[in-house]
């Protein structure tokens, strides 16, 4: 069955710290790949998303991720978190047409100012 | 506000009641998705509509709850003989056919005692 794994369930930095989220799937076929982001009392809202094409891509507030094919893994990364930060993230992915996301566990991150 | 609007947006209720939650998709939007998020886990897919027909639901989705479409519009989420375990954020998703970029609403909280 198609799955996302998430490494890290909670994270604590300080401000200007750098940030790396680990997310690895299991799927052999094509997937498009997705990091949402939900910040306290919102609406989960698309970080960045892998399609085709060159594999680091950036999102919005400074945040990229790089899709690494033999490692079946997407991590997300920030080189300098600010305490606006502070949410949780979830890294999922669409293995068929249907659009349907298959998500991770979700990471919290906490940013100490 | 043009987003995915869901309502309520919390509901109590006692075990073995019915509840029905509403979600209005972006209007243009043709695909429309139904999730089930549980505390500390990323949201798990429940069913998805195209328009007004039901394409897709999963396991998790038992004889109790039922969804519907009928004008392709709004759709309607309904757990029958309600169970602690329902207890969840249950969220919806809209997209275009074709676009894998899924919009999603706040979520209607639901607490079962």
């Amino acid at each position: 069955a198609q799955s996302v794994s998430q490494h890290n369930h909670h994270v604590i930095l300080s401000e200007a710290a750098s940030l790396e989220l680990g997310c690895n799937y299991s799927y052999g076929g094509t997937v498009n790949l997705f990091w949402y982001v939900q910040y306290p009392g919102q609406h989960l809202q698309l970080l960045l998303k892998y399609f085709s094409g060159d594999p680091l891509v950036k999102g919005i507030k400074g945040f990229e991720a790089e899709f690494i094919k033999s490692k079946f893994s997407f991590n997300l990364r920030k080189p300098s978190v600010q305490w606006s930060d502070t949410a949780e993230y979830f890294c999922a992915v669409t293995p068929s047409n249907t659009g349907k996301l298959i998500f991770g566990q979700g990471t919290t991150l906490q940013v100490k100012p | 506000d043009t987003g995915v609007s869901q309502d309520p947006r919390h509901k109590i209720t006692k075990r073995g009641q019915n509840v029905t939650f509403r979600c209005d998709p972006i209007s243009e939007h043709n695909r429309l998705y139904w999730y089930r998020q549980t505390l500390g886990q990323g949201p798990e897919f429940l069913t998805y509509f195209q328009n007004e027909a039901q394409l897709e639901k999963s396991r998790l989705l038992s004889d109790r709850f039922s969804a519907e479409r009928p004008k392709g519009s709004f759709s309607t989420l309904e757990i029958q003989r309600t169970e602690q375990g329902d207890s969840a954020m249950y969220l919806c998703a809209s997209s275009l056919e074709g676009s894998t970029e899924a919009f999603f609403g706040q979520g209607t909280r639901l607490t079962v005692v």
